[in-house]
C-alpha cells in the first residue's frame, strides 16, 4: 500500500471475492489507527479503528489486523461488492497526537 | 441530522484572488481541521483549532489562514501568497484533539487560473 509518486497501488478484485488493502505505517509508537474510504469526489468515511494493544479488530464485512513487529496494517474486505470501488486509506496516531495519513490505495471491483 | 458541512462544493477564482472556504459542524466537536488533498497524495494538514479563538499551523499553513470565532464554524482562507492552490480541500472536525477519530465534511475544489 504504498505510494508512488502520483500512482496509486491498485487493487483489482472480482466482485463476491475477499480484499485485502495493505498499508505501512511510519512509527513504531503509533498506538491508533483507522482505515478510512474515499469515494471520488467525496470526502473520507470512518470504516474500522485500532489500538495497539489489539492484533485484530472485525466490523461488518471488514476485519483490521495489526502487526507491530513490521509495523503492517491490513484491512480484509469480506465479499467485496461493486459498492466497495473507491481509495482506502490508512491514518497512524501516537500519544494523543493529530493523525498522519497515507496516499491510499485504489480498490475497483469488477462485476 | 447532525454532520460536518463544506461549501460550495466547487470553486474558481482567478490567480492573485483571497477565496474563503466554509466548514461548518454541528456535531458539538471541539477540535476542527483543514486538510488539503492533491492527486495521488495523502491528507495534508493546513491548519487546526482545538478550541474557540485558537488554532495552530499545520504541516503546510503557508499562504492559509483561519479563523474559529465559533465552536460550529472553521473557515478557511486561501491567499495568493498560497503558490499552488488548486486543490481538494477537506474540512474535519473530533471531539477533542485527544480524540483520534475525525469526521470529514464533503470537500470543496478549488481551482484557480
Amino acid at each position: 500500500g504504498e505510494s508512488v509518486g502520483l500512482h496509486l497501488p491498485t487493487l483489482s478484485v472480482q466482485e463476491g471475492d475477499n480484499s485485502i488493502i495493505n498499508c505501512a505505517y511510519s512509527n513504531s509508537a503509533s498506538d491508533y489507527f483507522i482505515w478510512y474510504k474515499q469515494e471520488s469526489g467525496k470526502g473520507p468515511q470512518f470504516i474500522i479503528d485500532i489500538r495497539s494493544n489489539m492484533d485484530k479488530r472485525q466490523g461488518q464485512r471488514v476485519t483490521v489486523l495489526l502487526n507491530k513487529t513490521v509495523k503492517h496494517l491490513s484491512l480484509q474486505i469480506a465479499a467485496t461488492q461493486p459498492g466497495d470501488s473507491a481509495v482506502y486509506f490508512c491514518a497512524e496516531s501516537w500519544h494523543g497526537n493529530k493523525l498522519v495519513f497515507g496516499a491510499g490505495t485504489i480498490l475497483r471491483v469488477k462485476s | 441530522d447532525g454532520g460536518i458541512t463544506q461549501s460550495p462544493k466547487y470553486l474558481f477564482r482567478k490567480e492573485g484572488q483571497n477565496v474563503t472556504l466554509s466548514c461548518e459542524q454541528n456535531l458539538n466537536h471541539d477540535a476542527m481541521y483543514w486538510y488539503r488533498q492533491d492527486p495521488g497524495q495523502g491528507l495534508r494538514l493546513i491548519y487546526y483549532s482545538q478550541i474557540v479563538n485558537d488554532f495552530q499551523k499545520g504541516d503546510i499553513a503557508e499562504g492559509y489562514s483561519v479563523s474559529r470565532e465559533k465552536k460550529e464554524s472553521f473557515p478557511l482562507t486561501v491567499t495568493s501568497a498560497q503558490k499552488n492552490p488548486t486543490a481538494f480541500y477537506l474540512c474535519a472536525s473530533s471531539i477533542g484533539l485527544d480524540s483520534y477519530e475525525q469526521y470529514f465534511g464533503p470537500g470543496t475544489r478549488l481551482t484557480v487560473t
